[in-house]
């Protein structure tokens, strides 16, 4: 099992673009959750999807939205890029209905917006 | 809403010595603290989980409900424990997982 993945791994945009970021899940995890981590910041969570469906969502602005696949993979998806979204991007999985519910990290992927 | 702070963005001690790593919080209801480790061109994973109540690779942490805080500490740091830690918080009371870091410190140990 190589975990979770996510791609890409790295990514320029210019501002106003539109970006799709992917993940993978570990396998036998049915949730994703997304969280964004700006330069010397710790993770901030975006939003979290289980059964298809955004479950939480953190305080982040409708530019922000995301899809589940059948499959448990998920898309992130940030329309009209703004400077301040360059960050790294990680995606986590975890098994909902775990006694212990862990979050297992992606690689995550880098994005620049010039 | 929930904040978790760590007040060193970086720590340095020798080889042998004793590390403490501070997190405070601030929850009204019952979090579940983690701590997260990072270790360089790798990713975040999982260090240790207050509920467990076990030591990984030495390192321990209890949760303080009094003065809300989950230290990380380690009696002796080795030059493999360089790494960037994030204490993180869940609150238990919402469905879901989704988890509040802090952010982060960077832990140096030299020879």
């Amino acid at each position: 099992d190589a975990g979770v993945t996510q791609s890409p791994t790295h990514l320029i945009k210019t501002r106003g673009q539109q970006v799709t970021l992917r993940c993978s899940p570990k396998s036998g995890h049915d949730t994703v959750s997304w969280y964004q981590q700006a330069l010397g910041q710790g993770p901030q969570f975006i939003f979290q999807y289980y059964e298809e469906e955004e479950r939480q969502r953190g305080n982040f602005p409708d530019r922000f939205s995301g899809h589940q696949f059948p499959n448990y993979s998920s898309e992130l998806n940030v329309n009209a890029l703004l400077l301040g979204d360059s960050a790294l991007y990680l995606c986590a999985s975890s098994f909902r209905l775990a006694v212990q519910e862990t979050q297992y990290f992606g690689p995550g992927t880098r994005l620049l917006v010039l | 809403a929930q904040r978790v702070t760590q007040p060193e963005k970086l720590l340095s001690v020798f080889k042998g010595a004793p590390v403490e790593l501070k997190c405070n919080y601030s929850y009204s209801g019952s979090p579940e603290l983690f701590w997260y480790v990072q270790y360089s061109r790798q990713r975040l994973q999982l260090l240790l989980r207050h509920i467990s109540r076990e030591s990984i690779k030495g390192f321990t942490a209890d949760l303080n409900k009094g003065e809300t805080s989950f230290h990380l500490k380690k009696p002796f740091a080795q030059e493999e424990d360089s790494a960037m830690y994030y204490c993180a918080l869940l609150p238990k009371e919402t469905s879901g997982s989704r988890l509040t870091f802090g952010e982060g410190t960077q832990l140096t140990v030299n020879p």
